[in-house]
């Protein structure tokens, strides 16, 4: 099993470009989570889906947007990207009940 | 509201024991704990529900005290691999879809 599948591992965008942070996982989960953590800090939640179809807004969605077509994937896009963006953002899948979240690996993000 | 870890950062040497709290002015649900090493994906230690439960994981355990919404990490006897960031993450309420909001992080150095 690969688990929590992020793409890519790295990346550098220009102020004002846009780009999709995939995710994928093979866990059949049917929670979903994207966080960013910036240098020193905790992890803050972006957006979260409970399922296909659903979506809802976490702590900061601001300048993000998601969408969820199917139970594997969660993409993450950037519409137009500012400095304040700059970060590690991580992808997290969970199954049902008292479970516990499973990271991917992280997407590191500059931009410039 | 983010939970408050403390403290902030200890340094052990090899075979010491450190206690790491997270405290929520919330009514929690459930603390997760995980632990994140330099550049690397969070990982998953133990889950604590609502009831006080105590959980262990070899030389690492945790206690939830549900009156001060207070969750304890314990590590003993520690180890180098033990170094690393230790986050909880707190769950307010048993619907809330696995929505985690997590502390700041506890910065955790075992010296040989």
């Amino acid at each position: 099993n690969a688990g929590v599948t992020q793409t890519p591992k790295f990346r550098i965008l220009k102020i004002g470009q846009s780009m999709t942070l995939q995710c994928t996982q093979d866990m059949n989960h049917n929670y979903m989570y994207w966080y960013r953590q910036d240098p020193g800090m905790g992890l803050k939640l972006i957006y979260y889906s409970v399922g296909a179809g659903i979506t809802d807004k976490g702590e900061v969605p601001n300048g993000y947007n998601v969408s969820r077509s199917t139970t594997e994937d969660f993409p993450l896009r950037l519409e137009l990207a500012a400095p304040s963006q700059t970060s590690v953002y991580f992808c997290a899948s969970k199954g049902a009940g008292n479970q516990p979240q499973h990271f991917g690996d992280g997407t590191r993000l500059s931009i410039l | 509201q983010q939970p408050v870890q403390s403290p902030q950062a200890v340094i052990l040497r090899e075979g010491e024991d450190a206690v790491i709290n997270c405290s929520s002015s919330k009514a929690l649900y459930s603390v997760h704990w995980y632990r994140q090493k330099h550049g690397e994906a969070p990982v998953f230690l133990m889950i604590l529900l609502k009831g006080g439960e105590q959980k262990g994981h070899e030389k690492i355990s945790a206690s939830f005290n549900e009156k001060k919404q207070q969750s304890s990490l314990y590590l003993t006897a520690s180890q180098l691999s033990y170094s690393g960031t230790y986050f909880c993450g707190t769950e307010i309420g048993g619907t809330s879809y696995g929505k985690l909001t997590f502390g700041q992080g506890t910065i955790l150095t075992v010296h040989p």
